[in-house]
């Protein structure tokens, strides 16, 4: 079946390490989003990319890095730099093109980060 | 900027009642769209619909409808006869043709449905 696989389900952090969180899509899409939702808020954008080898930031991506070697592939390094990690964070895609803001982004189940 | 405010954090109802959930929304575009996702316990957000900003054509879907109101810059949904499957939190959203595939998201909205 097509759709976003994100892994690990949970992830531990120690003070001072990065850690990667993985994001998989079979959809063929051109486009992928990483959102970070805390409690009681709304998802929040923190880097996305509209093709292989080129991403921008969000509006939150400071501490974090990621990379798009892939088109199927897109992963999220929460760094040492992120102080306040903790959170459940998603991962999306979209068909991209000329109609970007129609486009319906599909969403992969989250990834549950806690600090050690 | 664009923005999207949801007003109710928290809704219960009893199953079998109707329920509206209320999605405002601010941009300077003209041309816009607006999407509504549920947020089951398992954390994965699901697509439900996309309203673009020359349709005012109110819609419905089983028991599900949606009304969407330019002239208070509104886009709200209804569910009839709740049901506890339905409890989740839903998700108001907006994308601005200037902002290419960027959505901005409301603070949700956290329904609960009581047998």
């Amino acid at each position: 079946d097509g759709g976003i696989t994100q892994s690990p389900k949970y992830l531990f952090r120690k003070e001072g390490q990065n850690v990667t969180l993985s994001c998989e899509q079979n959809l063929n899409h051109d486009a992928m989003y990483w959102y970070r939702q805390d409690p009681g808020q709304g998802l929040r954008l923190i880097y996305y990319s509209q093709i292989v080898n080129d991403f921008q930031k969000g509006d939150i991506a400071e501490g974090y890095s990621v990379s798009r070697e892939k088109k199927e592939s897109f992963p999220l390094t929460v760094t040492s730099a992120q102080k306040n990690p903790t959170a459940f964070y998603l991962c999306a895609s979209s068909i991209q093109g000329v109609s970007g803001p129609k486009n319906i982004q599909y969403f992969g189940a989250g990834t549950r980060l806690s600090v050690l | 900027a664009q923005k999207v405010t949801q007003a109710q954090t928290e809704i219960s109802v009893v199953e079998k009642e109707d329920v509206t959930l209320d999605c405002v929304y601010e941009t300077r575009d003209t041309t816009y769209y607006l999407f509504w996702y549920k947020q089951p316990p398992s954390g994965e957000l699901v697509f439900l619909i996309r309203r673009n900003s020359f349709d005012e054509q109110n819609e419905i879907s089983g028991r599900y409808s949606w009304n969407f109101q330019k002239s208070t810059s509104s886009f709200n949904f209804t569910i009839t006869a709740s049901q506890v499957v339905d409890s989740a939190v839903y998700f108001c959203a907006l994308s601005e043709e200037t902002s290419g595939s960027r959505l901005t998201f409301g603070e949700g909205t956290q329904l609960t449905v009581n047998p």
